[in-house]
């Protein structure tokens, strides 16, 4: 059982470039979110997505876009990469029972410096 | 929005209990509490959640007022092992106003 898995791991991109990480959850989770972490500033949501083929906004969505074609894998896309992008990104899954949440599960981040 | 402001760093000792408070002043009534610990390249791990008064597992206990403006992780008899970064989440995974504290560091020394 992999649970949330992240590829690339790290990741070199020049100013400009565009790139897309790939998150897949093994669970059958039907949340999926993607969050950046930024060193004094914890985990900020950037999009999330609360079922195939539906996706939002979360705190930091610029810059950004996402997919969620299917229900195992989301998507983030940096269409022209900034260096206020350099981040490690987190992607995390969940779901809900009896109407009570619970708890996210972590994939263990992509590292991504944009020169 | 519920904004979570935790201390930033902590120190204790093996064999002693830590207890991190985390403040979240907005919290909305569908949001959850929930901690997690992290290590150096590595993502954040689940340790306990809760809504309201007291939850216990294994491994930690989670305090929590009944105004749900504050809320404590209580973590008994660390070890050297439990040096990590300790986050706060507050929200409800249905929305976006899910918010991170800025982490805990706690270091336990020998």
């Amino acid at each position: 059982n992999a649970g949330v898995t992240q590829t690339p791991k790290f990741r070199v991109l020049k100013t400009g470039q565009s790139m897309t990480l790939l998150c897949a959850q093994d669970m059958n989770h039907e949340y999926m979110y993607w969050y950046r972490q930024d060193p004094g500033m914890g985990l900020r949501l950037i999009h999330y997505s609360v079922g195939e083929g539906t996706t939002a906004k979360g705190e930091v969505p610029d810059g950004y876009n996402v997919s969620r074609l299917k229900k195992q894998n989301f998507l983030l896309g940096l269409e022209s990469a900034a260096p206020s992008q350099t981040s490690v990104y987190f992607c995390a899954s969940s779901y809900m029972t009896g109407g009570s949440n619970q708890p996210q599960h972590f994939g263990d981040g992509t590292r991504l410096s944009i020169l | 929005l519920a904004k979570t402001t935790q201390p930033i760093s902590m120190d204790s000792y093996e064999g002693q209990e830590v207890n991190i408070t985390c403040s979240h002043n907005n919290i909305a009534t569908n949001d959850y509490i929930t901690w997690y610990q992290q290590f150096p390249s590595q993502g954040p791990r689940f340790i306990i959640q809760g809504y309201k008064t007291k939850v216990t597992n294994e491994v930690a206990s989670l305090f929590i007022p009944a105004d749900r403006k504050s809320s404590t992780l209580s973590l008994p008899r660390v070890s050297l092992s439990d040096t990590a970064v300790y986050y706060c989440l507050v929200g409800d995974i249905r929305g976006n106003d899910m918010r991170f504290g800025a982490g805990t560091r706690l270091t336990v020394k020998p």
